[in-house]
């Protein structure tokens, strides 16, 4: 199986033009995320959808939108580019459950360059 | 706030033994996880606890002490291919997993 995909790999944006990274996974899990990973940083959380329908903030969300209009796909967009969002992106899912493990799996990334 | 610790970098010799340690301060705790992160790569599922103990996998051991707030993790007879970043991370209260900036495990033959 898939797993997790991610689109595009790799782009280089102009400031203030839009983008949106696409995420499709394969495996029916309810909850997705976005993050991104800069260097010395943890991953952070930009958005979250614990089920299809359902979008959540996370630490970092300014800049950011997303929608999760079904199961498989939760696409993040950036309505106007700026420098500050250079980055790595992730996209990750899981099988949620409270009281669960909730281990989430990766996506392999999008690396954005915003000149 | 919350905040997780782990050291930015280590060393190691191949076939030895290291551990990397991880503190965590966060609202609530509802388990630990270990992701390994190859340059360049996506994170990867290694262990969690959620209980007080040692979990063993293999070559690689993680350990908890929630009354310390304490982690680590353990990687025995080490190979060239475990050079990684190894990430730490915390579900909270709200089972949002909270991130560790990582440590760069560098190992020489």
């Amino acid at each position: 199986t898939a797993g997790i995909t991610q689109a595009p790999t790799s782009q280089i944006l102009a400031a203030g033009r839009s983008m949106t990274l696409r995420c499709t996974q394969d495996m029916r899990h309810n909850a997705m995320y976005w993050y991104r990973q800069d260097l010395g940083l943890g991953l952070r959380l930009i958005h979250y959808s614990n089920t299809a329908g359902t979008t959540g903030k996370g630490e970092v969300p300014d800049g950011y939108s997303v929608s999760r209009a079904n199961t498989d796909d939760f696409p993040l967009t950036l309505a106007s580019a700026v420098p500050s969002q250079t980055s790595v992106y992730f996209c990750a899912s899981s099988d949620f459950l409270a009281g669960g493990p909730n281990e989430q799996f990766f996506g392999p990334g999008t690396r954005l360059t915003v000149l | 706030g919350q905040n997780i610790d782990q050291p930015t970098e280590m060393t190691a010799t191949e076939g030895a033994i290291v551990q990397i340690n991880c503190t965590y301060q966060t609202s609530g705790f509802n388990g630990l996880f270990w992701y390994q992160q190859h340059a360049g790569e996506a994170p990867t599922f290694l262990s969690y606890n959620v209980l007080d103990g040692l979990e063993e996998k293999g070559r690689f051991s993680s350990f908890l002490s929630r009354s310390k707030g304490y982690s680590y993790l353990l990687l025995k007879e080490l190979q060239m291919k475990d050079s990684a970043s190894y990430l730490c991370a915390v579900l909270d209260s709200n089972y949002q997993l909270i991130w560790g900036a990582g440590t760069k495990l560098i190992i020489k033959p």
